[in-house]
């Protein structure tokens, strides 16, 4: 059983289309990470999120930490061909501790948007 | 800067064989990592380090060993390889101990036959 559960792991779209990819968890984490990740490399970070309730913007790419900081939102504006890759929550400090550089991931989610 | 640097990049061994992934930051991080990515599992962590000499175990542990003799390198061993090691690993940096940036090296594909 995964601690975070990262949904829908598949996700194929035409360009221009929104999207929305969602975290979840039963468990309080301190803080949520996005990364990106580009085959044969590795996760490259997108935002974190610390406070519950928070929104932060990147482009076209929209944020958001539960209030409960269980679950967090990557939303994706009038998707690319360029935002294809593999999505990935991280929560840190699980239960509200410290995280001390550990990560905890969800199983990632495969964008492909096609032109 | 070269970030966090990973060698090999692909690596395939026989069942039973030993062998160590290096993975050297020069950053001057104190937290470093590694974890396995299998597919639909997302990555998870194997062993971490919060300073040279400090090292504990993640969530699968079982089967490499490491250890951390200086800031800058934190390599991964495997003991005695099975397949089911079969797996991409990642090994990952950062500065702070709360909500700071992970730093990921480009990985190295590991094949155990």
């Amino acid at each position: 059983t995964q601690l975070l559960e990262q949904s829908p792991q598949f996700l194929s779209i035409q360009e221009g289309e929104n999207l929305t990819v969602y975290c979840n968890s039963s468990s309080v984490f301190s803080s949520l990470q996005w990364y990106r990740q580009e085959p044969g490399e590795g996760p490259v970070l997108l935002v974190t999120v610390v406070t519950g309730g928070e929104v932060k913007k990147l482009k076209r790419l929209t944020f958001q930490f539960g209030d409960a900081r269980k679950d967090s939102s990557l939303h994706i504006t009038a998707a690319q061909p360029g935002d294809t890759g593999l999505y990935l929550c991280a929560g840190e400090g699980l239960a509200g501790g410290t995280s001390y550089g550990k990560l905890t991931f969800g199983q990632g989610t495969i964008l492909t948007v096609h032109p | 800067n070269a970030g966090v640097t990973q060698t090999p990049k692909f690596q395939v061994l026989k069942t039973g064989q030993s062998m160590t992934l290096q993975c050297a930051q020069d950053m001057n991080h104190e937290y470093m990592s590694w974890y396995r990515q299998d597919p639909g599992m997302g990555l998870r962590l194997i062993h971490y380090s919060v300073g040279a000499g400090i090292t504990d175990q993640g969530e699968v542990p079982n089967g490499y060993n490491v250890s951390r003799s200086t800031t800058e390198d934190f390599p991964l061993r495997l003991l005695s390889a099975a397949p089911s090691q079969t797996s991409v690993y990642f090994c990952a940096s950062s500065q702070g101990w709360m909500n700071t940036e992970a730093f990921f090296g480009q990985g190295t594909r590991l094949t155990v036959v």
